[in-house]
């Protein structure tokens, strides 16, 4: 079975780092980009970025260009989403999602998602 | 970046009747557009795919149409499970995806 596998529910104080972690199984997880989502509390989805773990190439969205850290290790199906430096706005669930192989570009496997909390 | 827009942002209807979901692009994405369907506590699955295309396993009585800017996601018959958040997204502009705020479906 295909699926995109998230670490657990984070909480962090403001100024603390963080780093979560999304591991695919079941494909070739190496040859498929995968993207992060942010879902604030009661809100919609928000791109922030793309990986392609075969090589790491990075896309982020510019409102996450320094926000946020997207890497992978391709050695054990994972890529993760990483802050230096959390704020009390960073407080979401982030999902990962793959990005469909062929030459359309939809999300068709998604994670459950990562909560992270970030409160003094 | 492509700004999506969907409306309305709640829309109550009761089971059986058909339900009509809008989402609107700031410029053509021509048929790069998907839906997806997110129930509270999940995280969200694809329902439509280039516009118009249901993905897998998806029932006959969700329909997507249109092209370019407006997008409108029916579904026929509301059964109790279709109750949840409808969110439209651009691939058109890739890497830079956007998505629409979202239309909760709720239960008049």
């Amino acid at each position: 079975e295909e699926q995109l596998v998230q670490s657990g529910p984070e909480v962090k104080k403001p100024g603390e780092s963080l780093k979560i972690s999304c591991t695919g199984s079941g494909y070739r997880f190496n040859n498929y980009w995968i993207a992060w989502v942010r879902q604030m509390p009661g809100k919609g989805l928000e791109y922030m970025g793309v990986i392609y773990p075969g090589d790491s190439d990075v896309r982020k969205s510019p409102s996450f260009q320094d926000q946020v850290t997207i890497s992978a290790d391709k050695s054990i199906s994972t890529t993760y989403l990483q802050w230096n430096s959390l704020k009390a706005s960073d407080t979401a669930i982030y999902y990962c999602a793959r990005r469909f192989f062929g030459g359309s570009r939809y999300f068709d496997l998604w994670g459950r998602g990562t909560l992270v909390i970030v409160s003094s | 970046e492509i700004v999506m827009t969907q409306s309305p942002a709640i829309l109550s209807v009761s089971p059986g009747e058909r339900a009509t979901l809008s989402c609107r692009a700031s410029q053509s994405v021509d048929s790069n557009l998907a839906w997806y369907q997110q129930k509270p506590g999940q995280a969200p699955r694809l329902l439509i795919r280039g516009a118009s295309a249901r993905a897998t396993g998806v029932p006959a009585r969700f329909s997507g149409s249109g092209s370019g800017t407006n997008f409108t996601l029916t579904i026929s018959s509301l059964q109790s499970e279709d109750f949840a958040v409808y969110h439209c997204q651009q691939y058109h502009d890739w890497p830079l995806y956007s998505f629409g705020q979202g239309t909760k479906l709720e239960i008049k």
